[in-house]
Parts: C-alpha cells; structure tokens; sequence
C-alpha cells in the first residue's frame, strides 16, 4: 500500500502568492494531520481530521492558513496570502483508529513539502 | 496541559559508543501513548517505536532500548555502539486517547551526531 502522499515537495513563492499543499493519506486511516517543522519550533500541529471532520485546529496560525478535507482520500493546506515567515517544512500524516482496548496507532508521515516564500 | 520536553538539543558521540536520549513527558491523563520517530538528514519522519502507559516493559530492538518509568515520567531512548546512519534528529510524542479525539504532541527534538 502506498505511503502518505504529499505534493509539491518543493514549492518558492513570493510573498502575497497563494500557496496550496496538497495531500492523500493512507487509504483506511480515520485520522489526517498537518504540522508544520522549522528550526526555531520544531513541530507544531497546525490542525487535524477524524473522519475529514476538523476536530482542532488551535495550532492554525492565523486566518490566512486554512485546511480542507473533501473526502476521506484528500486534504489541502491553503496559506493567503503567503509570507516570508511561513517558509517550513510541513508534514502531513495519517493514522488509524484501533478500535477501543487496543494500542492507538502510529502516525505515518509523507515526506514533506518545503515551502520557501521570498 | 501535556507536554513533552527533550532537554538535549545536540549530541556528538563518537562511532560505537553508547548514547541516551532523554524524553520527559507531562499529562494527567492515566491513558496515553508514548513514540520515537526518527529524522534522518533526508528529511523523512520514520517511526521508530510506540508504548502505552499500562505496559513499563523495557523493549529492545537490536542495537535500540528503551527505558519508561512512569515514576519519572520518562521514556528514554538508548543506542548501543552507536554507528554513523544513527545521525538524525530523533522525537519523542506523546499521544492521550480521550474518546476518539486524540493527538500526538511531539518534543523539540535531539539532533544527534555520530562521529566517524
């Protein structure tokens, strides 16, 4: 089965562009997370889904990042207008509910997508 | 509030001497999750071991240990005779289960380097 999927990997922009990353999970997994990886924070959670329902989305920076989740196979991760400070690392990942007494299940990340807003 | 503190920003061991990673963690919670990920310098996060908070077994995986104690609320992470693909940044998580709604909060991180 095919990992998470992160698309572009690498995106540079100009401050004031629109930036969109985009996502697919883990075909089965009920959760899906954005966080965001910079030196200065290391990871933060930016916002996540359970059954593409938000639940919280506290680590949203500001009103010009927002997330989606059409469906249970699709995320996106809008920032608008783009600024230099938002240039990270950011990660999405996918977990699996285990059905209760069970272990939870590890978070699968993709591979990133490094973002770099001149 | 939960929280997970990896004191050591940066370590550099020489090959094949042993290292510990040090994770604190912070909850009230009496059910939750504790993981390892690994960040290699390609950039991956690759997940490297998941405990709950029932089980105080320490695991061993080849040249990886691990040692929880709930007493101190720690969950470090040995690597015996260390070699140079060790170097990374490695993450300890937290993750509290309460109904279905739960998240993974990660430390800040420990860069550690293997020196030849």
């Amino acid at each position: 089965d095919a990992g998470v999927i992160q698309s572009p990997r690498h995106e540079v922009t100009e401050m004031g562009q629109e930036v969109t990353l985009r996502c697919k999970p883990i075909s089965g997994h009920d959760y899906l997370f954005w966080y965001r990886q910079t030196m200065m924070r290391g990871l933060e959670l930016l916002i996540y889904f359970n059954n593409n329902v938000p639940i919280d989305d506290s680590g949203m920076p500001e009103d010009r990042f927002s997330a989606k989740m059409p469906n249970a196979s699709f995320s996106t991760l809008k920032i608008q207008p783009s600024e230099p400070r938002d240039s990270a690392v950011y990660f999405c990942a996918s977990r699996q509910y285990l059905r209760q007494g069970a272990l939870s299940g590890e978070l699968f990340f993709g591979e990133g997508s490094r973002l770099t807003v001149l | 509030a939960q929280k997970v503190t990896q004191a050591q920003t940066e370590i550099s061991v020489v090959e094949k001497e042993d290292v510990t990673l040090d994770c604190v963690y912070e909850t009230r919670d009496t059910t939750y999750y504790l993981f390892w990920y690994k960040q290699p310098p390609s950039g991956e996060l690759v997940f490297l071991i998941r405990r709950n908070s029932f089980d105080e077994q320490n695991e061993i995986s080849g040249r990886y240990s691990w040692n929880f104690q709930k007493s101190t609320s720690s969950f470090n992470f040995t690597i015996t005779a260390s070699q140079v693909v060790d170097s990374a940044v490695y993450f300890c998580a937290l993750s509290l289960f309460m109904n279905r709604d739960d998240k993974i909060i990660f430390g800040k991180g420990t860069r550690l380097h293997i020196l030849p």
